[in-house]
């Protein structure tokens, strides 16, 4: 997996509550991804990040906020859950290579009641 | 114009058979396009990829036939093994964004 950790792997929560996912590199890279996987729907970029402190939106990103605070770690906050955010959440980061070879994470799936 | 359109859903193959999956694109800019393989309970995992000046790519049993007046790219597996049951999501991107374009997913079932 690249180097990459998500925590925590599986989450339960309720409706309306605060949830933070995390997702955690060693490997020093610039660029992380935050997608949600749901059936017939693929991957969702989610968000994503360019460097600490900065990053931008992605086509699904009503409902969830970032940070970034240090390389290693970007975490996804779902501030009050729903029930449509139950999901499979990935990280990836983006290789060395000049394209955008994306290395993904083992996910976290949520459900949210 | 930024869809990548993935074709079928799901596919069932016999042993030994040859699976193919189809995607499209709009865009003419991207200028690769990967394939990522996916195992239940496993984050996607970088399978093969292609750049739009070759028509084909081939990595042992996986191979990536292109058709850049068509804007199609198709994977292929041959010799397909019960081992190959994953989904396959198609992927596309440009030289000047930092963002994949993925397709829908397609789920293959090698049966012996």
């Amino acid at each position: 997996d690249a180097g990459i950790t998500q925590s925590p792997r599986h989450k339960v929560t309720e409706t309306g509550t605060p949830v933070t996912l995390r997702c955690h590199q060693t490997e020093n890279h610039r660029y992380m991804y935050w997608y949600r996987q749901d059936p017939g729907h693929g991957l969702r970029l989610i968000h994503y990040s360019y460097g600490v402190k900065d990053t931008d939106k992605g086509e699904v990103s009503d409902g969830y906020s970032v940070s970034r605070s240090k390389t290693e770690d970007f975490l996804l906050t779902l501030e009050s859950a729903t029930s449509s955010q139950t999901s499979v959440y990935f990280c990836a980061i983006k290789g060395t290579d000049s394209y955008n070879e994306q290395f993904f994470g083992p996910g976290t799936r949520l459900t949210v009641l | 114009q930024q869809q990548v359109k993935q074709s079928p859903q799901s596919l069932i193959v016999q042993k030994g058979g040859i699976s193919i999956i189809n995607c499209a694109y709009e865009n003419t800019a991207f200028d690769y396009f990967p394939w990522y393989q996916q195992f239940p309970g496993k984050g996607p995992a970088l399978l093969i990829a292609i750049r739009p000046d070759v028509s084909e790519k081939k990595e042992g049993r996986f191979t990536i036939s292109f058709n850049k007046s068509a804007k199609q790219f198709s994977l292929h597996i041959m010799d397909s093994q019960p081992g190959d049951s994953a989904t396959y999501f198609c992927a596309a991107t440009s030289y000047n964004t930092d963002k994949l374009i993925f397709g829908t997913g397609t789920r293959l079932q090698v049966f012996p």
